[in-house]
């Protein structure tokens, strides 16, 4: 099976702050991730397909980056709607999701 | 718009059975993989099941293999998840979430979620 390690689990930030969030695969996946945002009650948002594939109305501050089996999220600049958990999820074989990072207020 | 809507969550003992819907529209549903994805409250997501638009193709997570069926109803834009011998740890939020027509098993539309809960 196919383990995606993501961190860091927290994240103290402000509005305005650049915020990175990495995830490693334990093996290739080319490239076949995506990354999701989810706010309390409600269910995961596509953001990122393909590694770096904006989502269709994503806003242009969020981008994804691979190198090997390393991948990252980050926002430019964090904007209030955005403290929510953010997961990866490989789909090479199956799918499999990373276990998430809270994205909380400094 | 799409939309994918679950039903069929509730109490449920060990050992027992249930059976949860997911109701598609604002799609070409036959031409589109369907999921489902499971989440523990307060914790990560978990895939479950998948299978191809005209059903020919289906795939489970180990942990429900030989309890779960998968299934879809393309005339009625429904997919289903018939889950037996349910046990404690199954208990969670289960999602209905649309794949790619490619196979990409990537989620762009989710329902809201259907609470399954197993206990005694």
């Amino acid at each position: 099976d196919i383990q995606v390690t993501q961190s860091p689990s927290t994240l103290y930030v402000s509005v305005g702050d650049r915020v990175t969030i990495t995830c490693r695969a334990s093996q290739s996946i080319n490239n076949w991730l995506a990354w999701y945002q989810q706010k309390p009650g409600k269910a995961p948002n596509l953001l990122i397909y393909e590694a770096s594939s904006l989502e269709t109305g994503v806003p242009s501050r969020f981008s994804g980056s691979a190198s090997g089996t390393e991948f990252t999220l980050t926002i430019s600049s964090l904007q209030p709607d955005d403290f929510a958990v953010y997961y990866c999820q490989q789909y090479h074989t199956d799918a499999t999701f990373g276990q998430g990072t809270k994205v909380e207020i400094k | 718009d799409v939309q994918v809507v679950e039903s069929g969550g509730g109490l449920v003992q060990p050992g027992g059975s249930l059976r949860l819907s997911c109701a598609a529209s604002g799609f070409t549903f036959i031409s589109y993989w369907m999921h489902w994805v499971r989440q523990v409250p307060g914790k990560g997501l978990v895939w479950v099941s998948r299978i191809k638009g005209d059903g020919s193709r289906i795939t489970y997570a180990d942990s429900v293999r030989g309890r779960f069926t998968v299934s879809r109803d393309n005339a009625k834009n429904t997919l289903y998840l018939q889950m037996n011998s349910l046990r404690a740890e199954d208990t969670a939020v289960y999602y209905c979430a649309r794949g790619t027509i490619s196979g990409a098993s990537y989620f762009d539309h989710w329902g809201l979620g259907t609470l399954v809960t197993v206990s005694s």
